[in-house]
């Protein structure tokens, strides 16, 4: 049991380049959300999805495309990046279960291990 | 709109002294907070959860509803506490309970 797992650890992009970052859970979680942490800022959303074919914009969506053609697969792109973007992106997946007090449910996320990237 | 603040960037102690972040939150409904570290280059992973009133790692926190805080506290600090930590908001209803994260405070632990 890998948990979420993120492809690839580092990249350096050049201004106007794109990719595709791949986050895979192995948990059978119908929840998946990326992230983007900077200093100062904390984790900012960046789109979601909850479930497989569907997504949605978060806080900072923009110059951000994701697809979730897979249940265990949440993909992330950016088409033409910029220094802006130079960031730590991390993705989780989540399950809801139930709290302890009165049954009420709780959406714990599990976070994978980021993708340092830097965009020149 | 939810927010979570946490004052303090950085935050010092020495080995064997308490600790305590800070997290105040704003949200008009009945939030769900969480605690998450992230131990140097390493992932987040959830600490504590407030719906479950449990100790990990020697780790509280209480949920004050009244004053909208969600303050985490040690009463001895060891040097494996330093990481950074992140309070973290759930709220509203919906599809997905969107998870709204504060700006983080690191906590480095001196010998």
């Amino acid at each position: 049991n890998a948990g979420v797992t993120q492809t690839p650890k580092f990249r350096v992009l050049k201004t106007g380049q794109s990719m595709t970052l791949l986050c895979a859970q192995d948990m059978n979680h119908e929840y998946m959300y990326w992230y983007r942490q900077d200093p100062g800022m904390g984790l900012r959303l960046i789109h979601y999805s909850v479930g497989e074919g569907t997504t949605a914009k978060g806080e900072v969506p923009d110059g951000y495309n994701v697809s979730r053609l897979k249940k265990q697969n949440f993909l992330l792109g950016l088409e033409s990046a910029a220094p802006s973007q130079t960031s730590v992106y991390f993705c989780a997946s989540s399950v809801f279960g139930q709290g302890l007090a009165g049954g009420r449910s709780y959406n714990e996320q599990f976070f994978g291990p980021g993708t340092r990237l830097t965009v020149l | 709109a939810q927010r979570v603040t946490q004052p303090e960037k950085l935050l010092s102690v020495f080995k064997g002294a308490p600790v305590e972040l800070k997290c105040n939150y704003s949200y008009s409904g009945s939030p769900e907070l969480f605690w998450y570290v992230q131990y140097s280059r390493q992932r987040l992973q959830l600490l504590l959860r407030h719906i479950s009133r449990e100790s990990i790692k020697g780790f509280t926190a209480d949920l004050n509803k009244g004053e909208t805080s969600f303050h985490l506290k040690k009463p001895f600090a060891q040097e494996e506490d330093s990481a950074m930590y992140y309070c973290a908001l759930s709220g509203g209803s919906g599809s997905a309970r969107q998870l709204t994260f504060g700006s983080g405070t690191q906590l480095t632990v001196l010998p």
